[in-house]
């Protein structure tokens, strides 16, 4: 499983750094990935890496605020969201990916940027 | 960007009933497309992975197929426990993953 952290109140232009935990396999050996959803809207992929931590992408409308890594030895992924518009405030989903589609998702964790 | 159209939006049904759900691709995107249920206040589960494939213990009332650019996703009876919203989902090496808005399954 995955278990989200780290979300909560941010004014516009703040930052906040969003954890994921997992447990029952090695982040080392998976790609994993951040997805969003706005209350109440649909599903939103926000960046992916890869296994080995070499590849790195994310979605155009968070390129170049969002920042994804990796730590293997804590088992877990980070994302640090900068730059925070009202336009992200969302649940924050952590994904394990398997060919392509996320199988393992966390609970989420809500990030909300207000003035 | 890869355009994802899921219809209907809002479909109504019974318990027993055979339902189909309709995703079409703006390209080709192979056989890279995911159908996952979503329940209120609950995270995504995954049902179906590359098109046409039974994601870890989904019901085989549960079935996906298609290529190219149109996917279905098939309930074959209608169970209580199905009614949520299902999103499809697509890869492709460009700009990497991407989700139809969602089909309301309602009673």
């Amino acid at each position: 499983q995955v278990v989200e952290s780290g979300g909560g109140l941010v004014q516009t232009g703040g930052s906040l750094r969003l954890s994921c935990a997992a447990s029952g396999f090695s982040v080392s050996s998976f790609e994993m990935n951040w997805l969003r959803q706005a209350p109440g809207k649909g599903l939103e992929w926000v960046s992916h890496i890869s296994y080995s931590g070499r590849a790195i992408y994310y979605a155009s409308s968070v390129k170049g605020r969002f920042l994804i890594s990796k730590d293997n030895a804590e088992n877990a992924v980070h994302l640090l969201i900068d730059s925070l518009r009202a336009e992200d405030t969302a649940i924050y989903y952590c994904a394990r990916e398997l060919h392509n589609a996320f199988d393992v998702w966390g609970q989420g964790t809500m990030v909300t940027v207000g003035s | 960007d890869i355009q994802m159209t899921q219809s209907p939006s809002t479909l109504a049904a019974s318990v027993g009933d055979r339902v189909s759900i309709t995703c079409r691709a703006s390209q080709s995107i192979g056989t890279w497309l995911a159908w996952y249920q979503q329940k209120p206040g609950k995270a995504p589960k995954l049902l179906m992975y590359k098109a046409s494939t039974l994601g870890s213990g989904v019901p085989s009332r549960f079935s996906g197929s298609g290529s190219g650019t149109e996917f279905t996703l098939t309930i074959s009876s209608l169970q209580p426990d199905d009614f949520a919203t299902y999103y499809c989902q697509q890869f492709n090496s460009y700009s990497r993953y991407g989700f139809g808005q969602g089909t309301k399954l309602e009673i």
